[in-house]
């Protein structure tokens, strides 16, 4: 079975510090990762995403995030903070030997943002 | 590229009632389709996966008998809530995986309120 584990409902960063919101998966199979961003009221879009390959993975909107396999983890960085980024954030894991067949979320974490 | 709508974006509506809701690929052709439910500073739950031309496969606990789920065409998929009651009011969103890609693109949602 696969999961996924935010670390933090909430985080709170000032405007032009780094962002670090936190992703720990479990599962069975390799697995392919994604971080997604929600703005109120809207559908989810995509930030970036692993699946094989380079390890250190870049996104869109200055978002990078790291596939670390020995600490299961898959955190999402960003140098900068900007009030834009804003936002609810979601990890996602996929089944590998399924190609992208489901996502399994995690509980998400608010990204806020102040002056 | 990519585009999926929803439609409608918010929908109010008497208990009992049903309503139908409308997930489209606007620019590519899309076998399988998901439905996820988010419920109020919650993750998203995938509700099912419905592959055009046959029938939905639904997640437990999600009762197939009041979500209804027509997949007719490579563009269209729609979820139908029967008898609907004010604990099925939620953020509803769509999903589409391109043929071939595997990457799912999500709508913009429904917001259902069933009063």
């Amino acid at each position: 079975a696969q999961s996924v584990t935010q670390l933090g409902s909430h985080v709170s960063v000032s405007e032009g510090a780094l962002v670090l919101l936190r992703c720990n998966y479990s599962s069975s199979v390799p697995p392919y990762l994604f971080w997604y961003v929600q703005y109120p009221n809207q559908g989810l879009q995509l930030l970036l995403k692993y699946t094989t390959g380079a390890t250190l993975v870049k996104g869109i909107n200055g978002f990078e995030a790291e596939f670390k396999k020995s600490e299961t983890s898959f955190h999402l960085t960003k140098p900068s903070a900007h009030m834009s980024d804003a936002a609810e954030y979601f990890c996602a894991v996929s089944k590998m030997n399924s190609g992208y067949s489901t996502l399994t979320f995690g509980k998400g974490t608010m990204l806020l943002v102040s002056p | 590229g990519a585009v999926v709508s929803q439609h409608p974006s918010r929908v109010i509506c008497k208990s009992g009632t049903s309503v139908k809701i409308e997930c489209r690929s606007l620019d590519f052709q899309a076998t399988t389709m998901f439905w996820y439910r988010q419920f109020p500073k919650k993750s998203l739950m995938l509700m099912a996966t419905s592959n055009e031309g046959s029938k939905a496969t639904y997640e437990q606990g999600v009762e197939k008998d009041k979500f209804l789920i027509n997949h007719a065409s490579l563009t269209l998929s729609t979820l139908t809530v029967t008898s609907a009651h004010p604990e099925d009011s939620s953020f509803y969103i769509c999903s589409a995986r391109v043929a071939g890609v595997g990457e799912q693109f999500f709508g913009p949602g429904t917001r259902l309120t069933v009063l």
